[in-house]
């Protein structure tokens, strides 16, 4: 049971450069979102999803999509990465009782440059 | 809105002491609160929640944390505090919007145990 996987771990890119950082559980969660992380700001939800084919945007969604086909993935994608996205990037999982309280991945720390 | 305040970037203890970590929130109606934990290059960790019942709430590792509506805080605490326990904490508060429940977290408050 690997829980909530995250890849790559970390990443440098180029502005302009696009990429997809990847997540994945295996708990069978209806909820994911993706949240950055920055200093002195905690974490900031960038989008979020209730099930396959629905997502919503977030506090912070401009420059980044997702889409979510399965239940088990929900990609991040970086349309042209830009130094304000550098960050580090985490994925969450839920269940429906939610309370229980929110499974992070490791996280992708990514540094556009 | 919803929201959490961590007034501490930083809060050092000595090994052995009893800590806490600070937290107001700003809700309207009843607040579901929670605790994560971050240790270095790792994911958050769930520590403790309050939703309802009792004002004092535990957790693991030994936290617990304490709901306080007239002061509108939820405050992290241990009785002892270990080396181990030196990481960063986030203080969170559920918002509920279009049918999702949203974590906001606050800007969290590094604590480091000396020994």
């Amino acid at each position: 049971n690997a829980g909530v996987t995250q890849t790559p771990k970390f990443q440098v890119l180029k502005t302009g450069q696009s990429m997809t950082l990847q997540c994945a559980q295996d708990m069978n969660h209806e909820y994911m979102s993706w949240y950055r992380q920055d200093p002195g700001m905690g974490l900031r939800l960038i989008h979020y999803s209730v099930g396959a084919g629905i997502t919503d945007q977030g506090e912070v969604p401009n420059g980044y999509n997702v889409s979510r086909s399965t239940t088990e993935d929900f990609p991040l994608r970086l349309l042209s990465a830009a130094p304000s996205q550098t960050s580090v990037y985490f994925c969450a999982s839920s269940t429906g009782t939610w309370w229980y309280g929110y499974t992070f991945g490791s996280g992708t720390r990514l540094t556009v440059v | 809105a919803q929201s959490v305040a961590q007034p501490e970037d930083q809060v050092n203890v000595a090994e052995g002491n009893p800590l806490t970590v600070k937290c107001t929130y700003s809700v309207s109606g009843n607040p579901y609160l929670f605790w994560y934990v971050q240790y270095p290059n790792r994911g958050l960790q769930f520590l403790l929640k309050y939703i309802t019942g009792d004002n004092l709430v535990k957790g693991s590792y030994g936290f617990e944390a304490e709901f306080n509506k007239s002061q509108t805080s939820f405050h992290l605490k241990k009785p002892s505090a270990l080396v181990s326990d030196s990481a960063l904490y986030f203080c969170a508060v559920r918002r509920l919007a279009g049918g999702y429940n949203k974590l906001i977290f606050g800007a969290g408050t590094r604590l480091a145990v000396h020994p």
